[in-house]
């Protein structure tokens, strides 16, 4: 079966300044997708940013950007230039594509990121 | 677009109450999950619905648990009896088929049981 660990329960960063959040995961499998979603306190998951196992380069959105390394099994997240806004708690997903059952979402337990004014 | 929307926001009930959550997914996503959220954990998927078919329910609890998803639309998760181990949050999210470009999640219901 397929797990995702987040050894960070928490993370601080000063505003502006950029931060970089841990995530391994195991699977036996070659083909899934990552991703990393924010949960601020609405409780809302927001998807932040998606990888494809088969894609080599690194998926970016704006400020967000990922350092994929498959063989290692490692999927960081580099938030830069921090805002306010960016405090929430970050949990990191896996997905299989092999279809079926393996359609779900596996979760970390989550990184809660402070940002200091 | 109105996203996934839930109901209710906060329940607190009694042991042994029953208690029921509503999802109204993104219309035109066939594909429905309700999850479990275990206060300092990460969500756990409870049902996946394709349309009005339950394809994966490993998880979920049968005995009190049950969940339906009439005409493929919306759905309701019940709890029946509700026990003080299933204080949590409750989130629906949904996806077009596969999900390949993730999920879009609603914000949950938060249950307590005293």
């Amino acid at each position: 079966a397929q797990t995702v660990t987040q050894s960070q329960p928490e993370m601080s960063v000063q505003e502006a300044e950029t931060v970089t959040l841990s995530c391994t995961y195991d699977t036996s499998e070659s083909d899934y997708y990552l991703f990393w979603y924010k949960q601020p306190p609405s409780r809302q998951m927001i998807l932040v940013i998606r990888q494809e196992a088969y894609k080599q380069q690194n998926a970016t959105e704006n400020r967000f950007s990922v350092n994929f390394q498959k063989a290692a099994k490692s999927f960081s997240l580099k938030i830069s230039d921090s805002q306010l806004g960016d405090a929430a708690m970050y949990f990191c997903a896996y997905r299989s594509n092999y279809g079926g059952a393996t359609n779900k979402l596996i979760f970390g337990t989550g990184t809660l990121l402070a940002v200091q004014p | 677009e109105a996203g996934v929307v839930q109901s209710p926001r906060y329940k607190i009930i009694e042991k042994k109450q029953p208690v029921a959550f509503w999802c109204n997914p993104i219309s035109g996503h066939n594909t429905l999950y309700w999850y479990r959220q275990n206060l300092g954990q990460g969500p756990e998927l409870l049902i996946r619905y394709e349309n009005e078919e339950a394809v994966d329910d490993s998880q979920l609890p049968k005995d009190r648990f049950s969940a339906e998803r009439l005409k493929g639309v919306d759905s309701t998760l019940k709890i029946q009896p509700a026990e003080l181990g299933d204080s949590a949050v409750y989130l629906c999210a949904s996806s077009l088929e596969a999900g390949d470009y993730g999920y879009t999640f609603g914000s949950g219901t938060r249950l307590t049981v005293v």
